[in-house]
């Protein structure tokens, strides 16, 4: 059971560059979330999706862009890499409401 | 904004100690409280939730809630090394988890 997965694990990108981060589960989860986390701040959320086809912004939107593709998949994209994107990305799923969250193995992302 | 304060530590205790880790809350309507461990350079993981008032007790793990200070713990019984980490408190809000910055563990052998 691989739980929650992403892809790419590291990603060097240019200013200016886009790209996306992509996250599936195969648990079955109603609700996905992408956080980025930068020394000092803990976990901060930047977009999520409570349910299949609806998405809202979380507490770090800026700069960012998401897709919820169906159950299993959420996206997140880059449209123009800033250096201050550079950061380790995760992607989480969880059954919804108040339940735990599980989350996949990060994607290291570096802006020069 | 929904706060959630964690000390930064280090918290340094020896083996077989017991870590008291602690976090506060801003947002009266949280609704359930979680505790992850985080390994330098991994994901996080859970360890234990907690949704009533009270005490809830997990093997070494004892995670604490008190919703009228805001206010919840984790005691970590017989640390070991191998619990040398950083905790992560997390408080939902119904579909959104907010974390706070973490507590980096030692465990000194």
């Amino acid at each position: 059971n691989a739980g929650v997965t992403q892809t790419p694990k590291f990603q060097v990108l240019k200013t200016g560059q886009s790209m996306t981060l992509q996250c599936a589960q195969d648990m079955n989860h109603n609700s996905m979330y992408w956080y980025r986390q930068d020394p000092g701040m803990g976990l901060r959320l930047i977009y999520y999706s409570a349910s299949e086809g609806t998405t809202d912004k979380g507490e770090v939107p800026n700069g960012y862009n998401v897709s919820r593709l169906n159950k299993r998949e959420f996206s997140l994209r880059l449209e123009s890499a800033a250096p201050s994107q550079t950061s380790v990305y995760f992607c989480a799923s969880s059954e919804g409401g108040n339940t735990e969250a599980f989350f996949g193995q990060g994607t290291r992302l570096t802006v020069v | 904004q929904k706060e959630v304060e964690q000390n930064s530590g280090p918290l340094s205790v020896p083996e077989g100690a017991i870590a008291s880790l602690n976090c506060t809350y801003s947002d009266r309507g949280s609704q359930s409280f979680f505790w992850y461990r985080q390994y330098s350079g991994k994901s996080p993981e859970l360890i234990m939730f907690i949704y009533s008032n009270g005490d809830k007790e997990d093997g070494r793990f004892t995670a604490q809630l008190n919703k009228a200070s805001q206010y919840v713990s984790l005691l970590i019984r017989d640390s070991q090394p191998s619990d040398s980490a950083t905790y992560l408190c997390a408080v939902t809000d119904f579909n959104k988890f907010y974390f706070g910055s973490g507590t980096k563990l030692n465990v000194k052998p």
